[in-house]
């Protein structure tokens, strides 16, 4: 099956800084990658994607890029908010309708 | 905007006992999955469901795991038998068409399971 790694576990920046999140998956047969925002007792909510035919997309302060070559994705949030401090989960879609996560990164943007 | 609903929002049982989780995806997503998540931890593919039957499943959904679509709306988790370390979020998800179509995942609020 697919194996999806995320780093770091924890990531803390001031406020105003940008933060990275990193995964890396094992099969290059994964297509399609989206990324999760999960408050505290909440549910994941889809913040971007990115389809393994595109290498970069962004939404506002939000932005993933794509390495397919290395098998790694990244998220990149700039002028970071208090609002931002969350649980961050990379996915990676794997054989069709199977979804595997990463271990999740904790957030937290210091005012 | 349409929501996955899951009920109840924590369920609290015996070990040993069957709990049964309930979800009603959004009407008009075709797949539809189980996953877990263990306090702190990441969320676990549990199962997948398509066309009425299970489409894929991890190796945690052994023999005590059973999912269902009893009618045109909910879709739900039997646990026969839980055990301690059951507890977790149970979220339910739906998604449109993955694959090639490549939808996102639309989860519920999910049920807290505390198996005592």
């Amino acid at each position: 099956g697919e194996n999806v790694e995320q780093h770091p576990s924890t990531l803390s920046v001031q406020e105003g800084d940008s933060a990275v999140i990193k995964c890396t998956y094992s099969d290059s047969a994964s297509n399609y990658f989206p990324w999760y925002k999960q408050e505290l007792g909440k549910r994941p909510q889809l913040i971007i994607d990115i389809r393994s035919n595109v290498g970069e997309k962004k939404d506002q302060r939000i932005a993933v890029t794509l390495n397919k070559t290395a098998k790694h994705f990244s998220l990149h949030i700039t002028e970071t908010q208090p609002e931002d401090s969350a649980v961050y989960f990379c996915a990676a879609l794997y054989t069709g309708n199977q979804f595997y996560f990463g271990t999740g990164t904790s957030l937290t943007v210091i005012p | 905007e349409p929501e996955v609903t899951q009920t109840p929002s924590h369920q609290v049982t015996q070990m040993g006992q069957e709990v049964i989780l309930r979800c009603v995806p959004i009407s008009n997503h075709l797949y539809f999955y189980w996953y877990r998540q263990i306090l702190g931890q990441k969320v676990e593919f549990l199962v997948s469901f398509y066309n009425n039957e299970i489409s894929e499943k991890s190796e945690i959904f052994d023999d005590q795991f059973s999912v269902e679509r009893p009618d045109g709306s909910n879709f739900t988790l039997k646990i026969r038998s839980t055990k301690l370390e059951d507890s977790a979020m149970y979220f339910c998800a739906s998604s449109e068409a993955p694959g090639g179509g490549s939808s996102p995942l639309h989860f519920g609020n999910g049920t807290r399971l505390t198996v005592t």
